[in-house]
């Protein structure tokens, strides 16, 4: 059964960091993008960024919200993408999603799709 | 950014209906557009993708078309576990950005 379960989330305080975990089992990994979403409690959902395959580099991409304090890192041997955050700020607050692309996605194009995705794990930045 | 403005944000209906919602491009975006329905405390669940390709175990009631900047969803005949919300999402360009999302309730 092909599972994403997202993990780590919790209560951190304003100007520190956490860590989200994207473990994946019954699918391919290496050679897929692995993105991060969230959802403000009441909002929309949001782009956070992704990380391509070792093929692409692993290179990274990330929203403006989230540049320069949150890195997206990945271990194909554990099948695990992470989501390093640092520096949260009150508007960090969400469930945060990690799913896998489905098609496409190149070093200047994303992927068409995201078609398996986590339940998600919530992050509430509170001092 | 590319931004998606989806109409209705609210759209009430009943089990049977066939219901339609637009998301609309600030620029044109191709096909490179995506929909989710999302439901309280549940993960996101994909759609359609490239605009009107239906991702697998989608029921053929859902429908998607459109490219460049105004795209539709069309729900054929609304069951029950289609109320939720949906998003479109652009895939054409950096940031990816979705829609305020349509929220689909039982009339």
């Amino acid at each position: 059964e092909a599972q994403v379960v997202e993990s780590g989330g919790g209560l951190v305080q304003p100007g520190h960091s956490l860590r989200l975990s994207c473990s994946v089992s019954g699918l391919n990994f290496d050679n897929y993008v692995m993105s991060w979403f969230r959802q403000a409690p009441g909002k929309g959902l949001e782009w956070v960024g992704f990380i391509r395959s070792k093929g692409f580099g692993e290179t990274t991409e990330y929203a403006t919200s989230v540049r320069g304090r949150f890195t997206i890192s990945r271990d194909d041997s554990e099948r695990i993408a992470y989501l390093q955050m640092s520096r949260v700020e009150i508007e960090d607050s969400a469930v945060y999603y990690c799913a896998r692309s489905g098609h496409g996605g190149s070093y200047y194009l994303p992927p068409r799709n995201f078609d398996h995705w986590g339940q998600g794990t919530l992050v509430t930045v509170s001092s | 950014d590319i931004q998606l403005t989806q109409s209705p944000s609210f759209l009430s209906a009943s089990v049977g209906d066939r219901v339609t919602f637009t998301c609309r491009a600030s620029q044109g975006i191709g096909t490179y557009l995506a929909w989710y329905q999302k439901k309280p405390g549940k993960a996101p669940k994909p759609v359609i993708f490239d605009a009107s390709t239906l991702e697998s175990g989608v029921p053929s009631r859902f429908s998607g078309s459109g490219s460049g900047t105004e795209f539709t969803l069309t729900i054929s005949s609304l069951q029950p576990e289609d109320f939720a919300t949906y998003y479109c999402q652009q895939v054409n360009s950096f940031p990816l950005t979705f829609g305020g999302g349509t929220k689909v309730e039982i009339k």
